[in-house]
């Protein structure tokens, strides 16, 4: 069975870094397109970040240069560097795997249950 | 970058009425469309990949069509517990984006 589980998120004043993890089951992180997609408080979905199985990454214009995905294969675990953070990073942060079809995997079939970042002083 | 804009933003219909959804890509993304479904207080699930291919075990009275610039989710009788927002997401290169959501009621 197919799961994500989101750690790492907490209360942190602006300008402060936070690491989130995603602990991955049944199904290999580095096989996959995996992502991060957060949602503001009483807001829609926003795509933060993907790397693809390849390794390569790609982010959203709003958290380019301040937020770094990576993986680590040996512990199957998505990871997100959140640094230089804002008050409108606070969100609940998903990690979300790519499908998997004839027709792209940029769409996600796997979502974990979500960690909340609130940025605030 | 691609924007998507998703028509209404709310709806109220009864129980058993069609409803219909629309999501019009800046740009042609051929078939690269999601949508996923959120209910309240829980996690978005895809509901359609591929503008088209409903996702394992997703109610058959959900239904996507489109391709290039347009494209629609179809609930063919809504039900009580199709009370959600429902979001669509394009896919064919990154970054990927979302819809702003539309908010489904029941009259």
């Amino acid at each position: 069975e197919v799961q994500l589980a989101e750690s790492g998120g907490g209360l942190i004043q602006p300008g402060g870094s936070l690491r989130l993890s995603c602990a991955a089951s049944g199904f290999t992180v580095s096989s996959n397109y995996m992502n991060w997609v957060r949602q503001a408080p009483g807001k829609g979905l926003e795509w933060v970040s993907v790397i693809y199985s390849g390794g390569s990454t790609y982010y959203a214009d709003s958290v380019k240069g301040r937020f770094t995905i990576s993986r680590d294969n040996s512990k199957n675990t998505l990871y997100l560097q959140l640094n230089s953070l804002r008050a409108e990073d606070t969100a609940v942060y998903y990690c979300a795997r790519g499908g998997r079809s004839g027709s792209g995997s940029g769409y996600f079939d796997y979502w974990g249950q979500g960690t909340l970042v609130t940025v605030s002083s | 970058d691609i924007q998507m804009t998703q028509s209404p933003s709310s709806l109220s219909a009864s129980v058993g009425d069609r409803v219909t959804i629309t999501c019009r890509a800046s740009q042609g993304i051929s078939n690269f469309l999601a949508w996923y479904q959120q209910k309240p207080g829980k996690v978005p699930k895809l509901l359609i990949y591929a503008a088209s291919t409903l996702q394992s075990g997703v109610p058959s009275r959900f239904s996507g069509s489109g391709s290039g610039t347009d494209f629609t989710l179809t609930i063919s009788s809504l039900q009580p517990e199709d009370v959600a927002t429902y979001y669509c997401q394009k896919y064919n290169s990154a970054p990927w984006t979302f819809g702003q959501g539309t908010k489904v009621e029941i009259k």
